[in-house]
């Protein structure tokens, strides 16, 4: 089984300044990770996601995330948030091969402040 | 491309009154599919999931039940609400290539009260 950890509920960020919204997860196998963002009274959609590769990925709206699986985190950041960007945000893992389901976390809502 | 409907959009039912929450998918094929409720403020709770037609596993006892009638359609129900079933429900489906990655629809907004 795995798990999935987001310690931060609510993080404020001014508006331009940049930010970071952590994630660990625990795994005894090798895992994909997924970051999700949901805005008000609307369903996740997929921000970034690792399957292999880098580890550095680049998803939609300026965000990435690095994959460090020494530390089993899976950081998400913005060099520069906007208005716009204020939303929850919830990072996932799925065991990689074959079919497993996913794990989500609670979520991080970001309030970006003007 | 493929899409993800949900509906009602919002719904406001008394307790003990009976339930039924529509999702289809468009443009894929034996798409894994699964029912979440998100209580205010909280996070997702994986209530029901299917891999094919008929075929549905339960995460959580509750009064609610799941059908898959046919490939791309999948259903939520209740024969009598509960106050706690009030939530932000949300249907999602899995990509082909298994990855975990998933597609969610709009969600509905069920007030029981």
């Amino acid at each position: 089984a795995q798990s999935v950890t987001q310690l931060d509920s609510q993080v404020p960020v001014f508006e331009e300044a940049p930010v970071e919204l952590r994630c660990n997860y625990s795994s005894s196998v090798s895992v994909y990770l997924f970051w999700y963002v949901q805005y008000p009274n609307q369903g996740l959609q997929l921000l970034l996601k690792y399957l292999s590769g880098s580890t550095l990925v680049k998803g939609i709206n300026g965000f990435e995330a690095e994959f460090n699986k020494s530390q089993t985190s899976f950081h998400l950041r913005k060099p520069s948030v906007h208005i716009s960007d204020t939303a929850v945000y919830f990072c996932a893992v799925s065991p990689s091969g074959g079919y497993q389901k996913v794990t989500f976390g609670t979520g991080t809502k970001l309030q970006v402040i003007p | 491309s493929q899409t993800i409907h949900q509906w009602p959009a919002t719904l406001v039912q008394p307790v003990g009154s009976p339930l039924s929450l529509e999702c289809t998918v468009e443009g894929t094929s034996n798409p894994n599919l699964y029912w979440y409720r998100q209580a205010a403020g909280r996070g997702l709770q994986l209530l029901f999931y299917s891999v094919g037609i008929g075929q549905i596993s339960s995460e959580v006892p509750q009064n609610l039940s799941a059908s898959r009638p046919q490939d791309r359609q999948f259903i939520l129900s209740s024969k009598k609400l509960l106050l706690s079933d009030s939530g932000f429900y949300l249907c999602a489906w899995e990509g082909q290539g298994k990855t975990g990655e998933q597609f969610f629809g709009p969600g509905t907004r069920l007030t029981v009260l």
